[in-house]
């Protein structure tokens, strides 16, 4: 069965420190992609990146970079010198399923990032 | 802006009630996803359609049923209404399956 596992419910951090939120996850399907996405205050979620399977390049953007390893079934996302605006919730999600095909979309529980001036 | 469209933003009913949620997705976008994100449960995957047909089914009750019509747009019906179905849902579109969703506002539905 699918399953995303993001065990830090809630982080506070002081801004300009760097913060790494975790995400592991469970599938028996050999093709799948994974997601994480960002949930403000406001309250619409935003997508900030994809990774597909096949593809364990780590990837940077700007302050954002995450760490797939799939020997370890984990996709971590890590964000520099946070700002205040960064606080909010992120999700990590698991598309699995042959395209074309059926897939199920599991998202985690979230992770709450708090990050104080 | 998303570009993806849900009508209405707040529902306010009563239980045993059936009520509508609409979705429009963004332009050139053939999958739509249905959510239900509420306190207790997280944000829960229920539906998903690819150019009119339902492609993957999540955590989605009996008494809730969706459809994608011929233009794209999305409805879930959401019928009995119980206190625990209060909820925010959320549609998204893709351009198509295992690509990046695009969120809308979401529905705030209250049941009283």
């Amino acid at each position: 069965a699918q399953k995303v596992t993001q065990a830090q419910t809630e982080i506070s951090v002081v801004e300009k420190e760097d913060v790494t939120l975790d995400c592991v996850y469970e599938t028996r399907d050999t093709t799948y992609y994974l997601f994480w996405y960002k949930q403000p205050p406001s309250g619409e979620l935003v997508f900030l990146i994809r990774r597909n399977s096949f593809d364990e390049q780590n990837e940077i953007s700007g302050r954002y970079s995450w760490n797939f390893q799939k020997s370890t079934s984990s996709f971590n996302f890590t964000i520099t010198a946070s700002q205040v605006v960064d606080s909010a919730v992120y999700f990590c999600a698991l598309n699995d399923g042959a395209p074309g095909g059926y897939q199920k979309v599991t998202f985690g529980t979230g992770t709450k990032l708090q990050v104080i001036p | 802006d998303s570009g993806v469209t849900q009508t209405p933003k707040h529902l306010i009913t009563a239980t045993g009630q059936r009520v509508t949620l609409r979705c429009s997705p963004r332009s050139g976008d053939l999958s739509v996803y249905w959510y239900q994100q509420s306190l207790d449960q997280g944000l829960q995957f229920l539906i998903q359609y690819y150019n009119g047909e339902e492609r993957a089914k999540g955590n989605i009750l009996e008494r809730f049923s969706a459809q994608q019509f011929p233009d794209l747009h999305s409805e879930l019906n959401l019928s009995s209404l119980e206190l625990g179905d209060s909820a925010l849902y959320f549609c998204a579109s893709s351009v198509g399956a295992l690509q990046p969703q695009h969120f809308g506002d979401g529905t705030r539905l209250s049941i009283l």
